[in-house]
């Protein structure tokens, strides 16, 4: 079956531009969760989605970023007026649902942002 | 709060040797903990994981034990291919709230024919 996809596969942007991430999770996967991977800070956790409400946005490094999930599926990550720090590959996963720890997250291949 | 600790890389080994990635954690509770890998061009995938003290993962090959005494979880191979060659994040996963994962930096392994 499909797995987690995720578009643009590379974002190239210059400095101060807003962008928009996508992730469509696996159908029927109730938790979505976005994670970034940089080169200083290796993976780290952003935000989640159990349905269309996020209980946990503690990763979300400054008010520049944000993200919705709209149906319980399709989720956008929105990055305003981007800075070079921002430069990072997006990594989004989901899982059967997020509380009881018994699911396995499946990771989508990633957006690699570039800000320029 | 939270945190996993790997050994850095990149880990370069030839064909059939043996393979250890040291991981340790440092985490409030009983966390799971897994070893995910990033093959070349490729999105992380689930290697093995183990939910409580004294488990041990397997999968193809690879193996990690659950050690709650020395907070390890240290991921070994007995005779390692050249198709192994990847990135491998060892994470935890706390048992309570939302479970978000919480990454090592990662640690590159590269095999030689």
């Amino acid at each position: 079956g499909a797995g987690v996809s995720q578009s643009p596969s590379n974002k190239v942007t210059e400095k101060g531009k807003d962008v928009e991430l996508r992730c469509d999770p696996i159908s029927g996967h109730t938790a979505l969760y976005w994670y970034r991977q940089s080169l200083g800070q290796g993976l780290e956790f952003l935000i989640y989605f159990q349905g269309n409400s996020a209980p946990d946005k503690s990763g979300l490094p400054s008010d520049r970023f944000s993200a919705e999930r709209t149906g319980g599926s399709v989720s956008t990550l929105t990055i305003q007026r981007t800075q070079q720090e921002d430069s990072a590959v997006y990594l989004c996963a989901s899982s059967l649902e997020g509380t009881s720890g018994r699911y396995e997250q499946y990771f989508g291949p990633g957006t690699r942002l570039t800000v320029t | 709060g939270n945190s996993v600790t790997q050994m850095e890389g990149p880990v370069t080994l030839s064909e059939e040797a043996f393979l250890t990635i040291n991981c340790t954690y440092t985490a409030t509770g009983y966390p799971s903990l897994f070893w995910y890998v990033q093959y070349p061009g490729e999105g992380l995938q689930l290697l093995l994981k183990a939910t409580k003290a004294d488990d041990k993962g397997s999968n193809k090959g690879f193996e990690a034990t659950y050690r709650k005494e020395t907070t390890s979880f240290h991921l070994e191979k007995g005779s390692v291919q050249v198709s192994d060659s990847a990135v491998y994040f060892c994470a935890l996963k706390e048992n309570t709230g939302f479970q978000k994962l919480v990454f090592g930096t990662g640690t590159r392994l590269l095999v030689s024919p």
